[in-house]
């Protein structure tokens, strides 16, 4: 139990064009998702937090209309990274949170979509 | 603010011998410490955690680590690594906070390569 997938795994774009990418909780329901940025060789960046029926909140330095989040049902968000350039492609990955008990949560990650835009 | 130290970008190791993998923490206020260990390509899995009880965590993989307050570190350990145990693998912490616990806030990684 407990899966995220995330869909593309794999994305090339080109230059100006918007992608996006799916981030599901399979056999759970999610209420927050998260979504991280990874460069190579580096860690991970929170780029936001993403509630089910309202708007993300984003961490600082992070371009809100650059990065359109929609976490449209419990068991998907997406990431639309919108007029992609080349300095956006980037490893990104989502979480998800699950309710282990009424009190009490996990988070679980996803598999992680590959982004490069030429 | 909360901050993560990995004090190791790289560590070689042989297969079969012991290793350790250091993370240091700050933070003001009751914290949640993980380990996650990433294949490449691949998402986050989560080795272990320390919450609350006791210090000594065991994980998945035959690895534990040990919460040390005084020195806000929590390192990582195996007695006998094998040459699947090569990844990367983050320290990561969060705040404590109703329900669970807050973001997480990730070390810059330690990269694991196990020789033959």
């Amino acid at each position: 139990g407990a899966v995220v997938s995330q869909h593309p795994s794999r994305v090339i774009c080109k230059s100006g064009t918007s992608v996006k990418i799916e981030c599901r909780s399979l056999d759970f329901q999610a209420t927050t998702m998260f979504w991280y940025r990874q460069f190579p060789k580096q860690s991970l960046m929170l780029m936001a937090t993403s509630n089910e029926g309202s708007k993300a909140t984003y961490e600082q330095g992070v371009e809100k209309d650059k990065f359109l989040i929609n976490h449209a049902s419990l068991t998907l968000s997406t990431l639309t990274v919108t007029s992609a350039h080349p300095e956006d492609s980037s490893f990104y990955i989502c979480s998800a949170r699950r309710w282990t008990s009424g009190v009490s949560y996990e988070q679980y990650f996803g598999p992680g979509t590959r982004l490069t835009v030429t | 603010a909360q901050s993560v130290t990995q004090l190791d970008s790289q560590v070689p190791v042989f297969e079969e011998a012991p290793v350790e993998l250091r993370c240091n923490y700050s933070s003001s206020v009751s914290v949640y410490l993980f380990w996650y260990v990433q294949y490449p390509n691949q998402g986050l899995q989560l080795l272990l955690k320390y919450l609350s009880g006791s210090t000594l965590v065991k994980g998945i993989n035959g690895f534990e680590a040990e919460f040390n307050k005084s020195q806000t570190s929590f390192h990582l350990r195996k007695p006998s690594v094998h040459i699947s145990d090569t990844a990367e693998y983050f320290c990561a912490v969060s705040d404590r906070i109703s329900g669970g616990y807050n973001k997480l806030i990730f070390g810059a990684g330690t990269r694991l390569a196990v020789h033959p």
